[in-house]
């Protein structure tokens, strides 16, 4: 268990409404990123932080904004959820503070979205 | 995009049989690894291979890396129901977004 909460662990909402998904990690990882899963997709990166206000685009980051203001905290905001936004949305930690991002990655639980 | 293709996308097979999950790539990696996912979890790592044409065994687990260091294997001895689940390679790409994974494999061990 690599000390990483997802928080909430399911949640359902209507088109057009803003939605924030939290990631907390209590192993002081310097990296940080957000998955999204997919039937026939395995996981796509959405957006990855490097540190403390430090965050970049990953592959499917239309639609979703992330922040980080502190070590532990990585929020996913979808400013206006959308019906392709229907998916479940993993945290994955990596790299300990000092080093680089290392190969291995620990992934939370998982968040179970669906947008009507 | 460094797409990673995963075969068969689903296997069920019977209890104490053999099987064989490939994941092929047309770009070359650092290293690959598997993963392993079970519902309503997160994917956990199994195993990451770094040289080309190296094995590696973890039980009855049999990971071998190509190789050209583009595609991989991950063969399964005298399968369990334990084994059932989702099973993903990752190659490892430079810096820190440094993981694409590949389609997954879902595999159904029947008791």
């Amino acid at each position: 268990d690599a000390g990483i909460t997802q928080s909430p662990r399911h949640k359902v909402t209507e088109t057009g409404t803003p939605v924030t998904l939290r990631c907390h990690q209590t192993e002081n990882h310097r990296y940080m990123y957000w998955y999204r899963q997919d039937p026939g997709h395995g996981l796509r990166l959405i957006h990855y932080s490097y540190g403390v206000k430090d965050t970049d685009k990953g592959e499917v980051s239309d639609g979703y904004s992330v922040s980080r203001s502190k070590t532990e905290d990585f929020l996913l905001t979808l400013e206006s959820a959308t019906s392709s936004q229907t998916s479940v949305y993993f945290c994955a930690i990596s790299g300990l503070a000092g080093g680089f991002g290392t190969d291995t990655q620990y992934f939370g639980p998982g968040t179970r979205l669906t947008v009507l | 995009t460094q797409l990673l293709e995963q075969s068969p996308q689903f296997l069920s097979i019977q209890e104490g049989e053999n099987l064989t999950v490939y994941c092929n790539s047309s770009s070359v990696f650092s290293s690959l690894q598997w993963y392993r996912q079970e519902p309503g979890e997160g994917p956990v790592l199994l195993v990451t291979v770094v040289t080309g044409g190296e094995v590696k065994k973890l039980k009855r687990l049999t990971f071998q890396f190509g190789d050209a260091k583009k595609d991989s294997s991950l063969h399964i001895t005298a399968a369990e129901p334990g084994d059932t689940g989702l099973y993903l390679c990752a190659g490892v790409g430079p810096g820190a977004n440094n993981l694409f994974f590949g389609t997954g494999t879902r595999l159904t061990v029947i008791p």
